[in-house]
């Protein structure tokens, strides 16, 4: 079972920025949070991962709370582009753990 | 530096039917691991393979099987195909499959259709 709850579906308007939360209250201290996306019809595409710190790539953010049971992932100016599933993961990066990915968020952007 | 690669994209087969996928990890990346992703159940993980060894698994009946070659391409087979099998079925590799660089980068997927 996904360790993590999203919403099922956001919009947001082209250029502004796409902030996407995620659930994550079971989360253990040496478990990291993987963020994806799947255009329709494609693989999916790794976007950033973190496990307390806030992360920045040329992609997008990621901000986790302090006691890490939730975190948001941030598209500063959305474009056409990023209308996708978003997958928020939980996962330790140590041992045989898979990645469970659960039903994710559908987010449109709006022209 | 290419990307996952899979053949076939798409794929049409009868049930009884057994079919062959072939994934092609990214250069240096040696862990593969594979997916089934359909309407209903979503993104299922059917397991993974690192330096030929299968070191995870997901549940799914024994008709799913893989291998892992030493140039770390990989292939899974299903047979006795039903109906069911019908999906689009992802691989992905990453560097090792564990540690701070396990983010995995997934192949364009092959569809495959049981009629």
């Amino acid at each position: 079972d996904a360790k993590t709850t999203q919403p099922t579906s956001m919009d947001c308007a082209e250029g502004r920025a796409a902030n996407l939360p995620c659930n994550h209250s079971t989360i253990s201290g040496n478990e990291y949070v993987y963020w994806y996306r799947q255009i329709h019809s494609q693989g999916p595409q790794y976007i950033i991962h973190g496990l307390k710190n806030n992360e920045t790539n040329e992609m997008a953010s990621l901000i986790i709370t302090e006691d890490r049971k939730s975190s948001t992932l941030i598209l500063p100016h959305a474009t056409l582009r990023d209308t996708a599933v978003y997958y928020c993961i939980v996962r330790s990066n140590f041992g045989n753990e898979k990645l469970t990915f659960g039903t994710g968020t559908r987010l449109t952007i709006i022209p | 530096k290419a990307g996952v690669t899979q053949t076939p994209r798409y794929l049409i087969k009868t049930r009884g039917q057994q079919v062959t996928l072939s994934c092609s990890p990214i250069s240096g990346h040696r862990s593969v691991s594979w997916y089934q992703q359909t309407p209903g159940q979503g993104l299922q993980f059917l397991f993974e393979y690192f330096s030929e060894t299968q070191r995870n698994k997901g549940n799914f009946p024994g008709r799913f099987s893989g291998r892992q070659f030493s140039n770390s391409r990989s292939e899974m087979n299903v047979s006795t195909l039903e109906l069911g099998d019908s999906a689009l079925y992802l691989c992905a590799s990453s560097l090792v499959p564990a540690g701070t660089e396990y983010e995995q980068y997934f192949g364009p997927g092959t569809r495959l259709t049981v009629t």
